[in-house]
């Protein structure tokens, strides 16, 4: 069974700080890794993915993803973080076993301080 | 284009009572989504259209809930009658393509309080 992870309800940074939210994931076929971004009152919207290829993934806003096959993780990272990253953030998965349902883990609220 | 639409943005009802929740998708995306997130919790799917089908509907929890989408456009999701633990955030997202690598275009959600 799919599965996603994400260990930290919530991650303190300072601005201009590197900034790294975590997470972990279970599929029984190939992954298609998924990050998206939920700002207050709206909807998620997708920032970066994973399928094949170069194991570091860039997407919108400067963020990029780390896969690791042997670690089964796809954390997300940004050099430099900004006070209007502040969010809350889900990490998402299919396989190719799975049909085309998108599994999400619980998000980590992400708190960048000035 | 537009983005996915999603009608009401609230709604309290009591125990007992009857809601339908309606999601307009993108112009041209087939592949039509229902997801709830209950307060903390994962994002939990509950079925997936593609077009007037459901492909999979393996996520909804009992027969109180009933999703259509006629003619393959707008999706309704009926909550019949509602109970407390329905209470939550239903997101409705949708895509062109039913490829692995799809990403989904999400609604801002409808927020359910059932009392």
């Amino acid at each position: 069974a799919q599965s996603v992870a994400q260990p930290e309800d919530q991650v303190n940074v300072a601005e201009g700080n590197p900034l790294t939210v975590k997470c972990t994931y279970s599929v029984s076929g190939n992954p298609y890794l998924f990050w998206y971004v939920q700002y207050p009152n709206r909807g998620l919207q997708f920032l970066l993915k994973y399928i094949t290829g170069d194991n570091l993934v860039k997407g919108s806003y400067g963020f990029e993803a780390e896969f690791n096959k042997s670690q089964t993780s796809f954390h997300l990272k940004k050099p430099s973080a900004l006070v209007s990253d502040s969010a809350l953030y889900f990490c998402a998965v299919r396989d190719d076993t799975g049909g085309f349902k998108t599994i999400f883990g619980a998000g980590t609220r992400l708190f960048v301080k000035a | 284009e537009a983005g996915v639409t999603q009608f009401p943005s609230h709604s309290v009802i009591e125990k007992g009572q009857t809601v339908t929740l309606r999601c307009d998708p993108i112009s041209g995306h087939d592949n039509l989504y229902w997801y709830r997130r209950v307060m903390g919790k994962e994002i939990k799917f509950l079925l997936h259209f593609v077009k007037e089908s459901k492909q999979d509907e393996s996520g909804m929890p009992n027969n109180r809930f009933l999703a259509e989408r006629t003619g393959g456009t707008y999706s309704t999701l009926k909550v019949q009658p509602a109970e407390l633990e329905d209470s939550g955030v239903y997101f409705c997202a949708s895509s062109r393509t039913q490829g692995y690598n799809s990403p989904l275009h999400f609604g801002n959600g409808t927020r359910l309080t059932v009392t």
